[in-house]
């Protein structure tokens, strides 16, 4: 099994810009989490779906920020506009199903926004 | 949430056991114990998870409290590659949200 697919690994790009994160959960999953994590606030919990339809997006930090969900095996995560606040890693983890006992995280997505 | 406490870093010697301990004094009947742990440059990965009696994995042990406001998290023989940040987080059956804490950053000396 492959995991959970991340790309990019590494993102640059200047304040402004729109900044689209991508993530292929493990097949067969069907709840997918999206993570950020820095070094003032750590792990935190953005938005999660099942089925493909969100579930809860409270820990979207601003309306800069939109997730999807177009079908089972693809996830987006994407900024507009973008600022260096924005900055940190972010993981992109699946489950099995609703409540399943263990999360699976992806490599992450290293974004600097400059 | 109900919240838990780590200590902000151990360390250890390769080969020997080390105990990782987690307060959580205001766990709930329902909330499961889990333990992840994220190696550097890497996504956090699941370790164990319980809600009372005490658990074993190839990965480690858990020991919990018999009050269940606290646990220990067990590396019988902890190796280089054990160095890790360990998090130990509540989470209520069936809820699907992990909250984060700081964890412990564990540190294994050669």
């Amino acid at each position: 099994d492959a995991g959970v697919i991340q790309s990019p690994r590494h993102e640059v790009t200047e304040m402004g810009q729109e900044v689209t994160l991508r993530c292929k959960p493990i097949s067969g999953h069907n709840s997918l989490f999206w993570y950020r994590q820095t070094m003032m606030r750590g792990l935190e919990l953005l938005i999660y779906f099942n089925n493909n339809v969100p579930i809860d997006d409270s820990g979207m930090p601003e309306d800069r920020f939109s997730a999807k969900m177009p079908n089972a095996s693809f996830s987006t995560l994407k900024i507009q506009p973008s600022e260096p606040r924005d900055s940190a890693v972010y993981f992109c983890a699946s489950s099995l199903m609703a409540g399943a006992e263990t999360q699976y995280f992806g490599p992450g997505t290293r974004l600097l926004v400059l | 949430d109900a919240k838990t406490t780590q200590p902000n870093s151990m360390e250890s010697n390769e080969e020997e056991p080390v105990h990782l301990p987690c307060n959580h004094s205001t766990i709930s009947g329902t909330d499961y114990i889990h333990w992840y742990r994220q190696l550097p440059s890497q996504g956090p990965e699941y370790v164990i998870h319980g809600l009372t009696s005490n658990v074993n994995n190839r990965m480690a042990s858990l020991a919990i409290a018999e009050d269940r406001k606290s646990s220990t998290l067990i590396l019988h023989r902890a190796t280089l590659r054990d160095a890790a940040v360990y998090y130990c987080i509540l989470r209520e059956q069936g809820a699907q949200k992990l909250v984060f804490g700081q964890g412990t950053r564990l540190t294994i000396n050669p």
